[in-house]
Parts: C-alpha cells; structure tokens; sequence
C-alpha cells in the first residue's frame, strides 16, 4: 500500500521569492510520483511526473521537483514565483505494477502575496 | 486536443432527485476514472473502468451511485435518489496505457443538492 503526506496545507509566499512545497510518501513497490495543479473552479492539470531516471524532474510554468529514495520525497521547487502560481497543488503516487490507481495527498495551498 | 469533457458544469436539484453527469474521455484512453472532491475528505476515488469494464468500484459510496461506460467515449455517474451530503465537485479522467501515462482531468462538475 501506498501513502503521500503533504507536509504543509497553506504555504504564503511573496511574489518572485522561492518557494519549496513538501511531499513524503511511503510504499512497499516502486512508485511513479506526479505534482498536479489546481487552479480554482477547474480540474487537476499535470505539472511534473517522475517515472524513472534523473531525480530532478522539470515540469511546467518553470515548476521542477526531486525524487530522494532514500527520503522518500518529492518536493516541488520554483526558484520564483508569480500572483499567477496562486493555486492548490497536489502530490501523487501510483504504483508501478498492478494497479493504476492514484494515491492523492491533502494538499497544499499555496497564496502568493503581491 | 479535446481534454476530458464534462457536462454538466454546474447541477443544482433537490433532494430525492436524480442526477446524472456524464464525461467524454480523451480519444484512445482506455482507463476513465470518477473522483469526488469535498473540503471534508478531499479527493476520493470512486470507480475506475479499463476498456470499458469496471475493474475497482470500492470507492463508490452506497447503492445510490452508479457509473456506466457503455462504450470507449462515453460515462455517466448516476446518484438516484441525491442527497445534500451528495454536494461535491465530481471529476472524471482519463489515462492511457498503464500507470506511467498520466491521467488527465476534466473541469469538474459542481453538484449542489438542496
């Protein structure tokens, strides 16, 4: 079985300072890891994937993420940010084998301040 | 590209009626999945299909919800007779192939039941 913790449900942020959202998770099998956004009143859109290979991941809207194994992690990075990046954002695991079902954290809201 | 459609974007009925909200996957996806998002319990997953058969309803909530996919770029989710606890936004997705493609979201559909 599969878990993602989001560390933090609100994150405030001034415009063009950096910003770090957490992610843990925890399985028994090897895990894809996802970033999805969710801006309000819309569905969830992808911003990065981790599936095999280099751990630093780049996504879009200048987003980037890293895989630690042995942390079990998968922060979202944005070196800075925009009033346009105010958003929900969601971490996500889904198992590799046996299954295409998703494992979503609470997610983290992040408000970036003019 | 068409992304996943949903419709109806906004339901609002009374208690004890019918609601039904369709979806239209992405051409050639063969998995399609329903969620629900509420503030109390975030996203849940409620049924998911593979070529058109259901493979895990566990999430559905009770015998008043039922989904359908009566062919590859067609699903409805049908709650008979509603409820006010049944108010939610309901997403459905799609993905293609395996757990390394990722799913794709519709814009959701805000259900209100009073």
């Amino acid at each position: 079985a599969q878990s993602v913790t989001q560390l933090d449900s609100q994150v405030p942020v001034f415009e063009e300072a950096p910003v770090e959202l957490r992610c843990n998770y925890s399985s028994s099998v090897s895990v894809y890891l996802f970033w999805y956004v969710q801006y309000p009143n819309q569905g969830l859109q992808l911003l990065l994937k981790y599936l095999s290979g280099s751990t630093l991941v780049k996504g879009i809207n200048g987003f980037e993420a890293e895989f630690n194994k042995s942390q079990t992690s998968f922060h979202l990075r944005k070196p800075s940010v925009h009033i346009s990046d105010t958003a929900e954002y969601f971490c996500v695991v889904g198992a590799t084998s046996g299954t295409y079902k998703y494992i979503f954290g609470t997610g983290t809201r992040l408000k970036v301040l003019a | 590209d068409a992304g996943v459609i949903q419709s109806p974007r906004h339901e609002v009925t009374e208690m004890g009626q019918e609601v039904t909200l369709r979806c239209k996957p992405i051409s050639g996806h063969d998995y399609l999945f329903w969620y629900r998002q509420t503030m109390m319990r975030g996203l849940e997953l409620l049924i998911y299909f593979n070529n058109n058969v259901p493979i895990d309803d566990s999430g559905m909530p009770e015998d008043r919800f039922s989904a359908k996919m009566p062919n590859a770029s067609f699903s409805t989710l049908k709650i008979q007779p509603s409820e006010p606890r049944d108010s939610a936004v309901y997403f459905c997705a799609s993905g293609g192939g395996s757990g390394n493609q990722p799913q794709h979201f519709g814009d959701g559909t805000r259900l209100s039941i009073l």
